[in-house]
């Protein structure tokens, strides 16, 4: 069965310090990947998604996230967060090859240290 | 880019009695839309699959009758909460398809109350 697996339930990083959230699934073929972002009460929104091709892909607010096939995960990274980026962040992929029906990670909540 | 609504945002209701959550696609017709629910502090668990003129598909574990969904047309689709219990409270998201799975565009959610 296919599955994500967030290890980081919660993390804390300085302001202007690098970021890297952690993200397996499992899944038998390639896999559509997406990480969403949450803010408290809110709906999600999409940071970058991963269909095929260039493993190393960017999204909005200067997100970034590395597909590695052989370690079976999506890794999501930031060079320097901001006091804004204190969020909930969601791994996720589409079910059966699907970019609409998704399953979600448990998350990891990010916080920031002024 | 494509906008999915969600009315109401925030609703309380009492023990009991039913509600209903829309969840519109504004600018794009979507056949297919889904909805999740949220525990506190949890993640997101996909509930349905709503088709347009066709009976919702229920994930495993999900009461059908307690989570009623209706997509009678291509840009709306609702998800009423039947007798209603403080059990179902929880934060509702939905999601619509773009275009035969290429993308999905999420509600801003719905925080439902069961006093």
């Amino acid at each position: 069965a296919q599955s994500v697996t967030q290890p980081d339930i919660h993390i804390t990083v300085s302001e202007g310090a690098s970021l890297e959230l952690r993200c397996n699934y499992s899944y038998g073929a390639t896999p559509y990947l997406f990480w969403y972002v949450q803010s408290p009460g809110q709906g999600l929104q999409l940071l970058l998604k991963y269909f095929s091709g260039d493993t190393l892909v960017q999204g909005i607010k200067g997100f970034e996230a590395e597909f590695k096939r052989s370690q079976s995960s999506f890794n999501l990274r930031k060079p320097s967060v901001h006091w804004s980026d204190a969020a909930e962040y969601f791994c996720a992929v589409g079910l059966y090859s699907s970019a609409s029906k998704i399953i979600f990670g448990s998350g990891t909540r990010l916080s920031i240290r002024p | 880019g494509a906008v999915v609504s969600q009315h109401p945002s925030r609703v309380i209701c009492k023990s009991g009695t039913s509600v209903k959550i829309e969840c519109r696609s504004l600018d794009f017709q979507a056949t297919t839309m889904f909805w999740y629910r949220q525990f506190p502090k949890k993640s997101l668990m996909l509930m349905a699959t709503s088709n347009e003129g066709s009976k919702a598909t229920y994930e495993q574990g999900v009461e059908k009758d307690k989570f009623l969904i209706n997509h009678a047309s291509l840009t709306l689709s609702t998800l009423t909460v039947t007798s209603a219990h403080p059990e179902d409270s929880s934060f509702y998201i939905c999601s619509a398809d773009l275009d035969r799975g290429s993308e999905a565009f999420f509600g801003q959610g719905t925080r439902l109350t069961v006093v």
